[in-house]
């Protein structure tokens, strides 16, 4: 059990079109997701964690107006970059907790998205 | 300095080699992970451990909470072992977590 899926699995985009991507628990009910975004040959970085039903907590440095994430349910959140432009481009990678104060976090399969 | 540092940077071995990856972190912790990422870019949770030791097939992770210290060995690697590993710990009582740096390994047949 514990899988989390993201979709679209890869993405193109022109610049200054907006691009959404899901994250969804396919079999549990996630408390938290956090988003990443992962540069070539860097490790993740984390942008934002996102609870059911409240507003995202950004980390430092990250643009809420750009990346808008939205948690409606305990099982989607969904992630919008607004306005992309190719510095954007990035691979993006959700990961859901399915308990409160669980340390175990299951990852998805990662959206790669190239802004054009 | 980073608060998670992983050795070695890069790692090739043959097959059948026995695999050594350590990681050393300098906060206190709730608990450390050791995933899985492979070319692909999907990532898997290979452990979560916060004292002792954990064994899984071929994987065997340990963690010594005093010196700050984990490894990941890989007994008997394969080729499809290929992947970069990364360290993270859940940085005291916060779900986040803080990452390394990551290990490629690649295993040669």
């Amino acid at each position: 059990g514990a899988v989390v899926s993201q979709h679209p699995s890869w993405v193109i985009c022109k610049s200054g079109t907006s691009v959404k991507i899901e994250c969804r628990s396919l079999d549990f009910q996630a408390t938290t997701m956090f988003w990443y975004r992962q540069f070539p040959k860097q490790s993740l970085m984390l942008m934002a964690t996102s609870n059911e039903g409240s507003k995202a907590t950004y980390e430092q440095g990250v643009e809420k107006d750009k990346f808008l994430i939205n948690h409606a349910s305990l099982t989607l959140s969904t992630l919008t970059v607004t306005s992309a432009h190719p510095e954007d481009s990035s691979f993006y990678i959700c990961s859901a907790t399915r308990q409160s104060n669980s340390y175990e976090q299951y990852f998805g399969p990662g959206t790669r998205l190239t802004v054009t | 300095k980073n608060e998670v540092e992983q050795s070695p940077q890069n790692l090739t071995a043959q097959e059948g080699e026995f695999i050594t990856i350590n990681c050393s972190y300098s906060v206190g912790i709730s608990a450390l992970h050791w995933l899985q990422q492979h070319p692909g870019g999907g990532i898997v949770s290979l452990f979560m451990l916060s004292s002792g030791k954990k064994k899984h097939g071929r994987l065997i992770a340990t963690i010594n909470i005093q010196e700050k210290h984990s490894s990941l060995h890989i007994t008997a690697s394969h080729p499809r072992d290929s992947a970069v590993y990364i360290c993270a710990v859940s940085k005291g009582g916060s779900e986040k977590l803080v990452f390394g740096k990551g290990t490629k390994l690649t295993v040669n047949p």
